[in-house]
């Protein structure tokens, strides 16, 4: 079966950039989304099919996605981006999650 | 306004059953796709199950498989979760969600499934 790997944390200065990588077999390939989840919520999408953002998502965020990577990439970090992220592809008609990793913005 | 609404949970014994509603508003639920997401305490997202426009075509995880049983009710607006011979390890945050893959993409609150004796 397909994995995602996910980083278990990221640490990142308080106006820095924080990036967070998904690494899977040939990844480049498919259309990777992104989720951000903050403590008792629900997930919320942040970046659909690789570099696309949901509206009333931040032009902050950004993703990209080639080889066996994907990133997603925070600029101008803010408290509020704390959060667990999670990246998330179809394979075979399955949907799988990465692991997940927890932003600290420092 | 959008809203997915779980509702079911609750403690169960080992070996025991829930079924697991959720009711959609405010877009056309027919539309979509539908999905089952579970989060373990403290851990990750997992994807359960899924299910196609009309209801003719459903996948799960091999975790699940042959336990549970997604369904649902366009006429109701009403996606289902029917979970058979529960286990500990079942014992989750049930999300439904759209999972879209696109703007708009919708997620409900949650409801919880605690397996326990």
């Amino acid at each position: 079966s397909y994995e995602l790997t996910q980083p278990l944390s990221v640490s990142v200065a308080l106006g820095q950039t924080a990036r967070i990588t998904c690494g899977g077999n040939n990844i480049g390939i498919k259309n990777v989304h992104w989720y951000h989840q903050k403590p008792g919520q629900a997930p919320v999408l942040v970046i659909y099919r690789d570099n696309n953002r949901p509206s009333g998502i931040p032009e902050r965020f950004s993703g990209s996605n080639s080889g066996n990577t994907a990133t997603l990439t925070i600029s101008r970090a803010q408290v509020g981006d704390e959060a667990d992220y999670y990246c998330q592809v179809w394979d075979t008609n399955i949907v799988v999650f990465g692991g997940g990793t927890k932003l600290t913005v420092l | 306004e959008v809203q997915l609404v779980e509702s079911g949970g609750g403690l169960v014994q080992p070996g025991g059953s829930l079924r697991l509603s959720c009711a959609a508003s405010g877009f056309t639920f027919s539309q979509y796709w539908m999905h089952w997401v579970r989060q373990a305490p403290g851990k990750g997202l997992v994807w359960v199950s899924r299910i196609n426009f009309e209801g003719s075509s459903a996948m799960y995880a091999d975790s699940v498989k042959g336990r549970f049983t997604i369904s649902r009710d366009n006429a109701k607006n009403m996606l289902y979760l029917q979970m058979n011979s529960l286990r500990a390890e079942d014992t989750a945050v049930y999300y439904c969600a759209t999972l879209s893959g696109s703007d708009p993409d919708y997620w409900g609150q949650g409801t919880l499934v605690t397996v326990s004796s």
